[in-house]
């Protein structure tokens, strides 16, 4: 079956640094993809991985291991407004994403 | 990026009636679009993919009688919650796909609250 996994919530303190991983078995792999969802409203668009190694846009950078099914998602510099879920979600042979549960993100001052 | 509008934001609505919501691709043509339910503290559920001028393909446990899709354009899908019961209450998301796989484009989410 499919299978994504990441942890449930993790707790870190502003201005700090934190790591949310995921790991993932599907069947067939199009990409990565990374959302924040802030509670009440749609998922918005972070990161999208193909190729392995580390992307970097900003405050976020986004990890892919493709022979490990593994990414991570790193957040520098945390404000509290980051307070959100981020979700993992990996494209399948049918270039259907396959979500998984999210990882509630909680900052502290 | 592109843009995809959800209508309505939230909707109450009783038990047995029925709840139109629309997603619009406002400035790409969408031949996909994808309708997800989320309830309190869980993941987006695939419910049905919609494509343009044919009939949506439905998840396993959908009620393809019950979430009534239709795609009429390649900007517009519907989704209608018919004979709707408290346990239909949830978070609707509807997303969209250019013709590149890059990025999913996610309308605003419809809260539906069924008393």
């Amino acid at each position: 079956g499919q299978n994504i996994d990441q942890p449930t919530e993790m707790t870190a303190t502003e201005g700090a640094i934190v790591q949310i991983n995921c790991t993932y078995q599907t069947s067939g792999f199009n990409g990565l993809f990374w959302y924040q969802q802030h509670a009440g409203e749609a998922p918005t668009f972070l990161s999208y991985n193909v190729l392995d190694g580390l992307e970097e846009k900003g405050r976020f950078s986004s990890f892919l291991s493709r022979s490990k099914g593994y990414s991570y998602l790193l957040l520098k510099e945390l404000q509290m407004k980051d307070s959100a879920s981020y979700l993992c979600a990996v494209g399948d042979s049918n270039y259907q994403l396959i979500w998984g549960a999210g990882t509630k993100l909680i900052i502290k001052p | 990026g592109a843009v995809v509008s959800q209508h309505p934001s939230w909707v109450i609505c009783k038990s047995g009636t029925s709840v139109k919501i629309e997603c619009r691709s406002l400035d790409f043509q969408a031949t996909t679009m994808f309708w997800y339910r989320q309830f309190p503290k869980q993941s987006l559920m695939l419910m049905a993919t919609s494509n343009e001028g044919s009939k949506a393909t439905y998840e396993q446990g959908v009620e393809k009688d019950k979430f009534l899709i239709n795609h009429a354009s390649l900007t517009l899908s519907t989704l209608t919650v018919t004979s709707a019961h408290p346990e239909d209450s949830s978070f609707y998301i509807c997303s969209a796909q250019t013709g590149g796989w890059t990025e999913a484009f996610f309308g605003q989410g419809t809260r539906l609250t069924v008393v």
